[in-house]
């Protein structure tokens, strides 16, 4: 059973401050994808990573993939408010259908 | 112009029930899915439809049962509920391959079986 484990669970900080939220797993990955949730809605798409060591910036979020495509980060430059929900990472194996989600970090930022 | 949408939101009911949670999607999409995501908001597939044929069956109790009449449309019908069935059961969709494309999701059914 593939398992991906995010760290840390719980994260609070204050705005203008920066972060690390990590996503790993002993499984590769064929790619990887992270979701923000905010209470009482479903996940939504921030971005889709395919290639080892891949880098992608999604304004103040930037996404790294793993050169060994078993792990990934996310990285929040000046934290905002709006930025408070649940990421999720997931990770796909093969051109499959099914995501493995992962245990989720949960984000507040306050002012 | 909901994307995913489910239909209830919430649903309280008494054990041993049978219960149903609808989903449509309008953005033409031929993958489906149902997850369930657990107190403690970790999400597990239970399964998905491409084009009206179930290609993912997790290990979910038989109570639990897809129908999918058209690919625009997944619903979950759950027989003889039990307590440890409460749980928000999200509909999702994708373009092609989830791996690919990602998740369009609904925004949940909260069910409370008491």
């Amino acid at each position: 059973t593939q398992l991906l484990e995010q760290s840390p669970q719980f994260l609070s900080i204050q705005e203008g401050e920066n972060l690390t939220v990590y996503c790993n797993s002993s499984s590769v990955f064929s790619s990887l994808q992270w979701y923000r949730q905010e209470p009482g809605e479903g996940p939504v798409l921030l971005v889709t990573v395919v290639t080892g060591g891949e880098v992608k910036k999604l304004k103040r979020l930037t996404f790294q993939f793993g050169d060994a495509r078993k792990d990934s980060s996310l990285h929040i430059t000046a934290a905002q408010p709006g930025d408070t929900g649940l990421y999720l990472c997931a990770g796909a194996t093969g051109t499959a259908s099914k995501l493995t989600f992962g245990t989720g970090t949960r984000l507040q930022v306050t002012l | 112009d909901t994307a995913v949408s489910q239909t209830p939101k919430y649903l309280v009911t008494q054990m041993g029930n049978d219960k149903s949670i609808k989903c449509e999607q309008n953005l033409g999409h031929d993958t489906m899915y149902w997850y369930k995501q657990d107190s403690k908001k970790f999400l597990k597939i239970m399964f998905s439809y491409n084009n009206k044929e179930l290609i993912i069956n997790e290990t979910v109790p038989n109570r639990f049962s897809p129908k999918s009449p058209d690919k625009a449309h997944l619903n979950l019908h759950i027989n003889s509920l039990e307590l440890g069935d409460s749980a928000v059961y999200f509909c999702a969709s994708s373009q092609g391959p989830g791996a690919t494309y990602g998740y369009t999701f609904g925004s949940g059914t909260r069910l409370t079986v008491v």
